[in-house]
């Protein structure tokens, strides 16, 4: 079994980029493909990555995904921040056949 | 496009069973490359993946250790529907409850969630 932590908030400005790390406590993070969902009040969370680094359709090119075997983490980088990026971010990977998610960040963009 | 459409009760008495099902459109429960799960969301736990079915020739169940014994998700294939139950709740169970499919290794389809209260 692992943990995934993840920082409880970030903030930046508009425009600039921002990076959520995502760390798991054991085993290696390349082991399990990371996910990452996006999720806005009262609403339920969307992928904007997928397999590390994958990115589904219709999510923006701003958004990017990568994993880092020296910090057995994972990130997720948001770039030329738009207000409407503001939401909770969570990590999500697999522990054989259980799914774990991270802890949550909140992204402020102000 | 898939739609999972949640519905069962808000408010579930300490003790008694919590049950919630999620009808899909656009799908099939019975689908060999889709999982079907439920999550639970709530201020002190976050996002908590509970388990799932999937069918690959016969039906499978996973399940989060911390409530193995008293969940269980099955499949309703004649209504093309899965259903979650969980027994013996307390006031720890309080959460938003949503259902998802799993589908190349994310979960891209989400039910609109359901706020299960438990309490006297």
């Amino acid at each position: 079994n692992f943990m995934l932590t993840q920082p409880l908030s970030v903030s930046e400005s508009p425009g600039k980029t921002v990076t959520i790390s995502c760390t798991r406590s054991s085993g290696s993070i390349a082991t399990n493909y990371v996910q990452w969902y996006q999720q806005r009040p009262g609403s339920a969370p969307t992928t904007v990555i997928y397999e590390d680094n994958q990115k589904p359709s219709g999510v923006p090119d701003r958004f990017s995904g990568s994993i880092d075997s020296s910090s057995n983490s994972a990130s997720l980088t948001i770039s030329g921040l738009k207000t409407e990026d503001e939401a909770d971010y969570y990590c999500q990977s697999f522990d054989s056949n259980n799914l774990v998610f991270g802890g949550g960040t909140k992204l402020t963009v102000l | 496009q898939v739609q999972l459409q949640q519905s069962g009760p808000g408010l579930v008495r300490p003790s008694q069973t919590l049950s919630l099902t999620c009808a899909i459109s656009g799908d099939s429960v019975s689908s060999n490359i889709a999982a079907w799960n439920w999550i639970r969301q709530s201020p002190s736990r976050g996002l908590e993946w509970l388990g799932r079915t999937y069918y690959s020739s016969k039906w499978y169940n996973d399940y989060v250790v911390s409530v193995k014994g008293r969940i269980s998700i099955k499949p309703d294939t004649s209504k093309n529907q899965f259903s979650l139950q969980l027994n013996s709740v307390t006031p720890e169970d309080t959460a938003v409850y949503y259902c998802a499919r799993l589908f190349v290794g994310r979960l891209d389809y989400w039910g609109q969630g359901t706020l299960v209260t438990v309490s006297s």
